[in-house]
């Protein structure tokens, strides 16, 4: 059982607008940024956002991410069918005393 | 650009021990400025399931642990080589897995939080 508690499944249709919640509490998500990743089975994970709403470089405005008290989301505007992947949150847990990941959201597009 | 891959067998029977390698390219994983000096990290997802933090190693020798399997893993970095290593004792099935290496986005940092560069993984099956 994932210390990050994330919905199984969503779905959208092209162009529209999707959002991904991730649940923690005080000890993770109440005290510390969020990252999001995206990840298909046999590749390497990417990184989405981190520090609850910053993109990396090369990273498209489609995506966005926001934090409120023990809770965060990403939100993917546009979707592609490229979008089509399994999406992960993670934060510093500061009782595990290392990283946490939900147990991931897989998107249909 | 900073590329990780991992090496290791493929398949390891029950209660062997499991010793993964991580070649970086692209950066030094030990470097005589500490502002460019990361965290090494291994990870794993198994059928199913999401993914899962093992450990990370500074080059300073500072180690995090999942507290899950602190007892059977050993991590260690390779200076010579620009790599580390993450050795797992006693597997069994619940091992079965792909296992990841990444890179800490941020240098210099007190401890292992965001991953920017992943390698692609190697699937790892324990069999008898």
């Amino acid at each position: 059982q994932s210390v990050l508690t994330q919905s199984p499944s969503a779905s959208g249709t092209p162009g529209q607008r999707v959002t991904i919640s991730c649940t923690g509490s005080d000890s993770n998500i109440g005290k510390n940024g969020v990252s999001w990743y995206r990840h298909l089975p046999g590749t390497a994970p990417k990184l989405l956002i981190f520090l609850s709403d910053v993109r990396p470089s090369g990273v498209p405005d489609r995506f966005s991410g926001s934090r409120s008290g023990t809770s965060a989301s990403l939100t993917i505007r546009g979707l592609q069918p490229d979008d089509e992947s399994d999406y992960f949150c993670s934060t510093w847990d500061d009782t595990l005393n290392g990283p946490v990941f939900g147990g991931g959201t897989r998107l249909t597009v | 650009q900073v590329q990780l891959q991992e090496s290791g067998p493929r398949l390891v029977r029950p209660s062997e021990t499991l010793t993964l390698t991580c070649g970086v390219s692209g950066t030094s994983i030990t470097s005589a400025s500490v502002s460019i000096v990361f965290f090494w990290t291994w990870f794993r997802r198994s059928p199913g399931k999401g993914l899962e933090w093992i450990g990370s190693i500074h080059p300073s020798g500072l180690t995090f642990h999942n507290p899950s399997v602190i007892s059977r893993v050993k991590l260690s970095t390779d200076k010579i080589g620009n790599q580390f290593s993450l050795t797992f004792l006693s597997v069994t099935a619940a091992d079965t897995a792909v296992y990841y290496c990444a890179k800490d986005y941020f240098s210099n940092a007190r401890r292992p939080t965001v991953f920017d560069v992943w390698g692609q993984g190697t699937l790892v099956t324990v069999s008898a």
